[in-house]
């Protein structure tokens, strides 16, 4: 059950550069897209957040943009920081009241090269 | 900043025991779930608990496994007969309305 999909297992970029993580779903019903941080041993943590009656959403140097035509959202860093790197986890949520679950993807490792 | 709070970070078990898994919740929130990761893998959900019941379960989340809130505070997960493939980190998350999930840092349940 592949409904959240980060199809690129990781991503090294320069230090002040922009970071572009992808993520796709294939359930029109999801109704919220979250980006979650993740370090070792940690718990995620939330990030930003997307409505699926948006299409953009900024916050600091952090923006998810939502292409709901093509299922399919990324999250921009600008610039990247060394302590950006960590896993990110794009997650879905489909509204049901009380059992409004998240579906997650597998996660991109992102590297930030001081 | 409120945060959720899982013990004990690492559990070491033989397989066939029982462990719980213990969580406080964020202390407004009404919402509470638990998801594992298997190493490598992805974030999986497993059960979801509202108005003191289960709201949704998984697939995985079988006969084995059970959830409690006993006092208003804690949240368990408790796994009455553990086998190797249970070996995973299990997060507790807790929301109060419609969006603003909050994770716990995770048990790392080791099972031998």
């Amino acid at each position: 059950d592949q409904q959240v999909k980060q199809n690129s297992p990781s991503l090294s970029v320069q230090e002040g550069r922009i970071s572009i993580l992808n993520c796709d779903y294939t359930n029109s019903m999801f109704d919220y897209f979250l980006w979650y941080k993740k370090y070792p041993a940690e718990g995620p943590t939330f990030l930003i957040s997307i409505s699926s009656i948006k299409d953009k959403n900024e916050d600091g140097r952090f923006t998810v943009f939502l292409n709901k035509s093509a299922k399919h959202l990324s999250l921009h860093i600008v610039p990247s920081q060394p302590g950006d790197s960590a896993v990110y986890f794009c997650a879905a949520r489909l509204y049901t009241g009380a059992n409004s679950k998240l579906t997650f993807g597998k996660g991109i490792t992102l590297s930030v090269r001081p | 900043e409120p945060e959720v709070t899982q013990t004990p970070s690492h559990q070491v078990t033989q397989m066939g025991q029982e462990v719980i898994l213990r969580c406080v919740p964020i202390s407004n929130h009404l919402y509470f779930y638990w998801y594992r990761q298997i190493l490598g893998q992805k974030v999986e959900f497993l059960v979801s608990f509202y108005n003191n019941e289960i709201s949704e379960k998984s697939e995985i989340f079988d006969d084995q496994f059970s959830v409690e809130r006993p006092d208003g505070s804690n949240f368990t997960l408790k796994i009455r007969s553990t086998k190797l493939e249970d070996s995973a980190m299990y997060f507790c998350a807790s929301r109060q309305g419609f969006d603003g999930y909050t994770f716990g840092s995770g048990t790392r349940l080791t099972v031998v």
